[in-house]
């Protein structure tokens, strides 16, 4: 099985960044992916990781260290339409191959 | 070039009735995926499914729960003898294959309400 661990809640400021931690724990990985879900609807990529490193995308970038069980994603330049979850999901190797998601992380962006 | 298509979007059933939500993936998809999600909570893995075949199962009660994915047509969740607490919302998600590289893309989302 697979542990999939990060924050419940975090609160930011418009205009400032907010970094999202992810730990997992995988019997054979294969990805890590980061979406992003408003209120009502459907989750929605944001990122892929499968090799160490740091992947940027214009205002997010997700990092991952594969030998710490580790990623995070990182949000720059914070709008208030930011607010939203932000889903942490694993493609497991040792499990089919399918895909798991954490809990998620609410992210509430103030004024 | 359609997205992954979910109908119905919401769906109001009595207790003891049958919900039966429909999947169609992106084109080119022979994967999907079915998640349950409860207020304010997370995505829950039920089942992950190819053409004709179900890859894993092991996120789906053992009872009155099944889901399919045949050769023509689109997958199916059936939950029968629906209750209360079976209502959510369940998102299919579909890829074209589970290699390591390739995300899963998710419908909008069907909203079962048991009353």
């Amino acid at each position: 099985g697979q542990n999939i661990d990060q924050p419940t809640e975090m609160t930011a400021t418009e205009g400032a960044i907010v970094q999202i931690n992810c730990t997992y724990q995988t019997s054979g990985f294969n990805g890590l992916f980061w979406y992003q879900q408003h209120a009502g609807e459907a989750p929605t990529f944001l990122s892929y990781n499968v090799l160490d490193g740091l992947e940027e995308k214009g205002r997010f970038s997700s990092f991952l260290s594969r030998s710490k069980g580790y990623s995070y994603l990182l949000l720059k330049e914070l709008q208030m339409k930011d607010s939203a979850s932000y889903l942490c999901a694993v493609r497991d190797g040792g499990n089919n191959n399918d895909m798991r998601f954490g809990a998620g992380t609410r992210l509430t962006v103030k004024p | 070039n359609a997205g992954v298509m979910q109908n119905p979007r919401h769906l109001v059933r009595r207790r003891g009735q049958e919900a039966r939500l429909r999947c169609s993936p992106m084109k080119g998809h022979s994967h999907v995926y079915w998640y349950r999600q409860l207020p304010e909570e997370g995505l829950k893995f039920m089942v992950y499914l190819q053409k004709e075949n179900i890859i894993d199962e092991s996120g789906m009660p053992k009872e009155r729960f099944s889901a399919e994915f045949p050769k023509e047509g689109p997958s199916i969740l059936r939950i029968q003898q629906v209750v209360r607490g079976d209502s959510a919302a369940y998102f299919c998600a579909s890829s074209p294959s589970a290699t390591s590289g390739n995300t899963i893309y998710f419908g909008e989302g069907s909203w079962l309400t048991v009353v």
